[in-house]
């Protein structure tokens, strides 16, 4: 069956160093991976999108991988910061033609002054 | 510019209601879509809306629940006979075209809905 999973359900970090936070698939074979924010009572935020022939994405502190053989695709966020702190979401598209995001449960994410 | 607005954003109703909740859009996004998002759980597909086709519906989770989107704009979600199960946030994004295009998607605030 096809599953998304984000592997920690919560991640505690100091400020300042580098949080990376996990995304793993099975059974899809994805055109692309977003990543999106949630904080508590709204709505997800949009980050970043990765394309399945890309290897790496960045913006400002925010950096995406795509293992495409690992099934896999890892979410840096260098230098945190307290306002960092946050539920992230991974969500794909499952295929060429599809436009059904299936999103992941969510790590929460705490940056530790 | 406006983001999408959804209303109410707190909805308390009696097992056995039935209750509507309204999305607006991103004035221009074709695309509309309603998730449902249970405390702990990830963001479930309930409905997806496309400029005009016939709307994705193989999300619903019953019949009690239904969903149309007027004049390409305003989405209304209905949950008739509503059960404690149904509890959740309700939440719809936009996007300017299908999902297919990488286009990320605009969420609203959500509407938390309560069966007692």
């Amino acid at each position: 069956s096809q599953k998304i999973e984000q592997n920690s359900e919560a991640l505690n970090i100091q400020e300042g160093k580098t949080a990376t936070l996990t995304c793993n698939y099975t059974n899809y074979s994805p055109a692309y991976l977003q990543w999106y924010r949630q904080d508590p009572g709204r709505g997800p935020v949009f980050l970043l999108l990765i394309r399945e022939n890309e290897k790496e994405k960045r913006k400002e502190r925010l950096k995406v991988t795509f293992d495409t053989t690992l099934k896999q695709s890892l979410f840096h966020i260098t230098a945190s910061q307290p306002a960092d702190s946050a539920t992230y979401l991974c969500a794909l598209i499952s295929g060429a033609g599809s436009y059904q995001l299936t999103f992941g449960k969510g790590t929460k994410l705490s940056v530790i002054p | 510019g406006a983001g999408v607005s959804q209303s109410p954003s707190n909805k308390v109703t009696e097992k056995g209601k039935d209750v509507e909740l309204r999305c607006d859009p991103i004035s221009g996004h074709t695309a509309l879509y309603w998730y449902r998002q249970s405390l702990g759980q990830g963001l479930e597909f309930l409905i997806y809306f496309q400029g005009n086709s016939a709307p994705d519906k193989s999300g619903l989770p019953s019949d009690r629940f239904s969903a149309e989107r007027t004049g390409g704009s305003v989405s209304t979600l209905t949950i008739q006979r509503t059960q404690q199960e149904d509890s959740a946030v309700y939440l719809c994004a936009s996007s300017l075209n299908s999902a297919s295009a990488g286009n990320e998607q605009f969420f609203g605030p959500g509407t938390r809905l309560t069966v007692l």
